[in-house]
């Protein structure tokens, strides 16, 4: 019963280093989504795709961009991570856009020093 | 846009006394509402959801919420509380059309004294 799967679950990174965030889930939703969430702030949606093959933004796209590999996963890149990047990360996903985000994975833990 | 407001960052409650968090929204229309729960550590479970019809929803671990348009309220209740039920709750709003972008609020953190 796996749901929505992160990995890495933990990275520390360098100012400027690259690295991807992976999520998969096996519920074959149409839905997915990335959000971070910083303390008191709650969270904020990054990017989101509505189905396979597309993507748009949230609210703090800046720094980021997503691929909708297929149906069952959506990747989250970093470029060039900054430290205003450190923070929790989740990613979520839902049967269709509508029904809002259903099931959360477990979250990655990134640190950029 | 829509917007949703949490008033009370922390709560604490004795075990089995009843629980209510406030959730106030803004958005032009009826929005879709959400309640999510978030145990240290874990990522966020659906709680319950209103998307039309019956204003007082039912939910997983015997939570409920009533939605209020007059008072743009979505409250969260639960009649006698577990000491399990400490964690962080948050509301969530979105859009009936568009762009179907889901803000969530700052959350709550419930403490349950034994």
């Amino acid at each position: 019963n796996a749901g929505v799967t992160q990995t890495p679950k933990f990275q520390v990174l360098k100012t400027g280093q690259s690295m991807t965030l992976q999520c998969a889930q096996d519920m074959n939703h149409n839905s997915m989504y990335w959000y971070r969430q910083d303390p008191g702030m709650g969270l904020r949606l990054i990017y989101y795709s509505a189905s396979e093959g597309t993507t748009d933004k949230g609210e703090v796209p800046n720094g980021y961009n997503v691929s909708r590999l297929n149906k069952r996963e959506f990747s989250l890149r970093l470029e060039s991570a900054a430290p205003s990047q450190t923070s929790v990360y989740f990613c979520a996903s839902s049967e269709i856009r509508g029904l809002g985000p259903q099931h959360f994975g477990d979250g990655t833990r990134l640190s950029i020093l | 846009a829509q917007s949703v407001t949490q008033p009370d960052i922390h709560i604490t409650v004795s075990e089995g006394a009843s629980l209510e968090l406030r959730c106030n929204y803004s958005y032009g229309a009826t929005p879709y509402l959400f309640w999510y729960v978030q145990s240290p550590g874990q990522g966020l479970q659906l709680l319950l959801k209103y998307f039309s019809g019956d204003t007082l929803v039912q939910g997983i671990k015997g939570f409920e919420a009533e939605f209020k348009r007059s008072q743009s309220s979505f409250n969260l209740r639960k009649p006698s509380v577990h000491w399990s039920d400490a964690a962080e709750y948050f509301c969530a709003v979105g859009a009936t059309s568009g762009t179907y972008k889901y803000i969530f609020g700052t959350g709550t953190r419930l403490k349950v004294l034994a």
